[in-house]
């Protein structure tokens, strides 16, 4: 079965600085790979997504993710974070064949104005 | 609907009773999935349904959940017998399509239910 670990369950940084949220998954074959974000008080909405093609992908509010297959990975970036990007992250992965996206524990990312 | 919608927002019950939360998916959208998600943790899936039929169902922890979409749209996840350990937000998504047509993958979820067992 596929399985998805987020490594850092809890980030904390200043407004600028940098991010990048780890996640790696299990499956060697063909995957879709999603990024999906919760602000507080809101619901999971998609922030970016990877089929096929250019392995970097950009997404919404400056954030990109880089698939890395050797390394079975889908990390998420931002150069300079906001206040406003607090929230949850969470990486999903949907494997070739399969229906059903399998979803990280989430990483929660609180960024001090 | 211009999204998913999910009711009720809250629910709190005593141990022992039956519970029924209901989803209402984009219009037109295939594909539909419930998840489970406790305090802390992410989304873990419960069961699917492409139009009326339930796919899957290996997610669902016991014989005290139930899920059904009777129509292809509306559908209600019922828990019986409540325990404490049911206590999660149950999140429903919607997508046009699933499987080999990657650009009809993507889910929209509603809100969820917080479902509190005392």
């Amino acid at each position: 079965a596929q399985s998805v670990s987020q490594h850092n369950h809890h980030v904390i940084l200043s407004e600028a600085a940098s991010l990048e949220l780890g996640c790696n998954y299990s499956y060697g074959g063909t995957v879709n790979l999603f990024w999906y974000v919760q602000y507080p008080g809101q619901h999971l909405q998609l922030l970016l997504k990877y089929f096929s093609g250019d392995p970097l992908v950009k997404g919404i509010k400056g954030f990109e993710a880089e698939f890395i297959k050797s390394k079975f990975s889908f990390n998420l970036r931002k150069p300079s974070v906001q206040w406003s990007d607090t929230a949850e992250y969470f990486c999903a992965v949907l494997s070739g064949g399969s229906y059903i996206p399998t979803f990280g524990r989430g990483t929660s990312l609180i960024v001090h104005p | 609907g211009a999204g998913v919608s999910q009711s009720p927002r809250y629910k709190v019950a005593k141990r022992g009773q039956d519970v029924a939360l209901r989803c209402d998916p984009i219009s037109g959208h295939v594909s539909l999935f419930w998840y489970q998600q406790a305090l802390g943790q992410g989304p873990e899936f419960l069961t699917y349904f492409q139009n009326e039929a339930q796919l899957d169902k290996s997610g669902l922890p016991s014989d005290r959940f139930f899920a059904e979409r009777p129509e292809g749209s509306v559908s209600t996840l019922k828990i019986q017998r409540t325990q404490q350990e049911d206590s999660a937000v149950y999140l429903c998504a919607s997508s046009l399509k699933g499987g080999v047509e990657h650009w009809a993958n993507v889910l929209t979820f509603g809100a969820g239910s917080r479902l509190t067992v005392l």
